[in-house]
């Protein structure tokens, strides 16, 4: 079966801009979380989405905001983009219970400018 | 709080076999992840890890301890292409239900001829 799918795979933006990314489950998956991984920190927890609702979030300022839609399809939004923002975010699923093993997209490779 | 130790970097010879060492403190615990991800591309799973002891999965083998909060991924018979960074990751536990992976820095492994 299909893989996580992100789109687009990489952009250029311009600081102030914003910036939505989509992420395509596992089907069946109910579970979708993104992350943020930068050279020096690794890979940064952004939230989690679980039956359209933000079930975990982690300390990303509210510029950073996300949603899930009915079919667990989600979306994250970075608004007022700053040049610390360029990184590679990835999306992963799971079915979302205790101990599932989440599976990651390819990312999106951000770049601001 | 949580916690998770693992080396930067390491080195070995193809053909050798390497042993890359996870530390972690969390609260609770549900499992502990190992990912690979080559330069540029997506994490990928490689193991899971709840009970104690060795799993066995070709060339590649992981350890857990939980009394010690240890984990280890052992890389048999070294090729080029296990030149990559290696995430371990653990899934703790919290009162409110399901909690996101938290994920260590990753291993930079280098294998040389």
């Amino acid at each position: 079966k299909a893989g996580v799918t992100q789109t687009p795979r990489y952009l250029i933006k311009t600081r102030g801009q914003q910036v939505t990314l989509s992420c395509s489950p596992i089907s069946g998956h109910r579970s979708v979380s993104w992350y943020q991984q930068t050279p020096g920190q690794g890979l940064q927890f952004l939230f989690e989405y679980f039956s359209e609702t933000q079930r975990n979030k982690g300390n990303f300022p509210g510029r950073f905001s996300g949603r899930q839609f009915s079919n667990s399809r989600s979306e994250m939004n970075v608004s007022t983009l700053e040049l610390g923002d360029s990184a590679l975010y990835l999306c992963a699923s799971s079915l979302g219970t205790p101990g599932n093993t989440i599976y990651f997209g390819e990312g999106s490779w951000l770049t601001v400018v | 709080g949580q916690n998770i130790d693992q080396p930067t970097e390491m080195t070995a010879t193809e053909g050798a076999i390497v042993q890359i060492n996870c530390t972690y403190q969390t609260s609770g615990f549900n499992g502990l992840f190992w990912y690979q991800q080559h330069a540029g591309e997506a994490p990928t799973f490689l193991s899971y890890n709840v009970l104690d002891g060795l799993e066995e999965k070709g060339r590649f083998s992981s350890f857990l301890s939980r009394s010690k909060g240890y984990s280890y991924l052992l890389l048999k018979e070294l090729q080029m292409k296990d030149s990559a960074s290696y995430l371990c990751a653990v899934s703790p536990t919290r009162n409110s239900g399901n909690t996101p992976l938290v994920f260590g820095k990753g291993t930079r492994l280098s294998v040389i001829a």
